[in-house]
């Protein structure tokens, strides 16, 4: 299975308070996690990331979890600002003989209220 | 300054035209790839290479043409066999495919093609 199935679709949360987005996955050939963060009209930019062997990894407000028997990862950002409002994408990273392939979620649209 | 450049940002193309959509990089990076984003949904693989002269599809790969002639270069063609064309198109690339590291795609700043 190739998907990364990602959750939710949008998002709304007022300024200060903590979103979560989720991710699941079935391959368990990948092995590495990124997130991207993409703004209207802009190209999507890698935000934090993860490989499996790590439960979790903390980059300034931005955190990711990782639960690798449940297959699931998600992402929190601690005191949310208007300023992190934007698309995410979660994605799982797997290779190939002389390849690797990065699969994408569908997104959240992620608003942060002032 | 190194990244990626795409032109241009705005396409607009009548039905039954190619049109071909830039992508150039500074990065030295071997592989390189383009993506096709649409309301609601994640970033689909059209195309992606690995070296120069090589190249191979994507999940999405109908209607859509690439060439590698050169390392800093992945034009895209979008042919009139392409059913469905308007949609945002993003072009990224990574140090190197398969080569030991995390593969971190770097991303352009996309070019929104309208089929009027």
């Amino acid at each position: 299975q190739q998907q990364v199935k990602q959750s939710p679709q949008s998002l709304i949360v007022q300024k200060g308070g903590i979103p979560i987005i989720n991710c699941a996955y079935e391959n368990t050939a990948f092995d590495y996690f990124p997130w991207y963060q993409q703004f209207p009209g802009k190209g999507p930019a890698l935000l934090i990331a993860i490989r499996p062997d790590v439960s979790e990894k903390k980059e300034g407000r931005f955190t990711i979890s990782f639960n690798k028997s449940a297959k699931q990862f998600s992402l929190h950002i601690m005191d949310s600002q208007p300023g992190d409002s934007a698309t995410y994408f979660c994605a799982a990273k797997v290779r190939y003989s002389s390849a690797s392939k990065i699969i994408f979620g569908s997104g959240t649209r992620l608003s942060i209220r002032p | 300054d190194g990244g990626i450049t795409q032109s241009p940002k705005y396409l607009f193309r009548k039905e039954g035209q190619n049109v071909t959509l830039s992508c150039e990089q500074n990065l030295n990076h071997d592989a390189m790839y383009w993506y096709r984003q649409d309301p609601g949904q994640g970033l689909r693989l059209i195309y992606y290479s690995q070296i120069v002269n090589d190249f191979q599809k994507g999940d999405i790969a109908e209607g859509y043409s690439v060439s590698r002639e050169k390392k800093e270069s992945f034009p895209l063609t979008v042919t009139s066999a392409q059913k469905n064309p308007t949609a945002f198109y993003l072009c990224a690339s990574s140090l190197g495919a398969g080569q030991g590291t995390d593969n971190e795609q770097f991303f352009g700043p996309g070019t929104r093609l309208t089929v009027l």
